[in-house]
């Protein structure tokens, strides 16, 4: 069964600084590997994903992240964080060989100005 | 498009009492999610449907049913609610393309009081 971590319930960052929001990932085939946002009192927005080839992956508003399979690994980042970036970030997994999609706990970010 | 809509956005009830919480999209999605979100828990999988007539336990099915008849509808049912269900419920849909994305409601807040 597959699984996610992230073992951070919250990051805080200066503003113009560089962010880094942790995930791992547990799949026992080969993974899709998903980022979302959330902002308060709304939906999840999907920020970008990993599926197979170049493991930095370039998303929304900035965003990118880091897939590391020997690590089973994928890290959020931004070179530069903004305040409008403060939001509940979540990383989701899916085995290629399900239907099944599994989100971790969420990682609260928040800028500081 | 309107995406994914949930109704209702807010809803009380008492214990033992019975409701269905609505979820359409008008994507012509073959894959559909129920998820809940408790604080610092993150979003556990309740059901999820690959196809109409076709659905599927996920991580925390207990005290949950759901149905598929048509491609665009994926009810929610609680038969009797328990304070435990006291959460907020997020529908989502993808195509049935392996690397595809969730497109998530704005969810539906749930009191059992």
């Amino acid at each position: 069964a597959q699984s996610v971590a992230q073992p951070e319930d919250q990051v805080n960052v200066a503003e113009g600084n560089p962010l880094t929001v942790k995930c791992t990932y547990s799949v026992s085939g080969n993974p899709y590997l998903f980022w979302y946002v959330q902002y308060p009192n709304r939906g999840l927005q999907f920020l970008l994903k990993y599926i197979t080839g170049d493991n930095l992956v370039k998303g929304s508003y900035g965003f990118e992240a880091e897939f590391n399979k020997s690590q089973t690994s994928f890290h959020l980042k931004k070179p530069s964080a903004l305040v409008s970036d403060s939001a509940l970030y979540f990383c989701a997994v899916r085995d290629m060989g399900d239907d099944k999609i599994i989100f971790g706990k969420g990682t609260r970010l928040h800028i500081l100005p | 498009n309107a995406g994914v809509t949930q109704t209702p956005k807010f809803r009380i009830l008492k214990i033992g009492q019975s409701m269905t919480l609505q979820c359409t999209q008008d994507m012509n999605h073959n894959y559909m999610y129920w998820y809940r979100q408790d604080p610092g828990m993150g979003l556990k999988l309740i059901y999820y449907s690959v196809g109409a007539g076709i659905t599927d336990k996920g991580e925390v099915p207990n005290g949950y049913n759901v149905s598929r008849s048509t491609t665009e509808d994926f009810p929610l049912r609680l038969e009797l609610a328990a304070p435990s269900q006291t959460s907020v419920y997020f529908c989502a849909s993808r195509t049935k393309t392996g690397s595809s994305e969730q497109f998530f409601g704005p969810g539906t807040r749930l009191t059992v009081l």
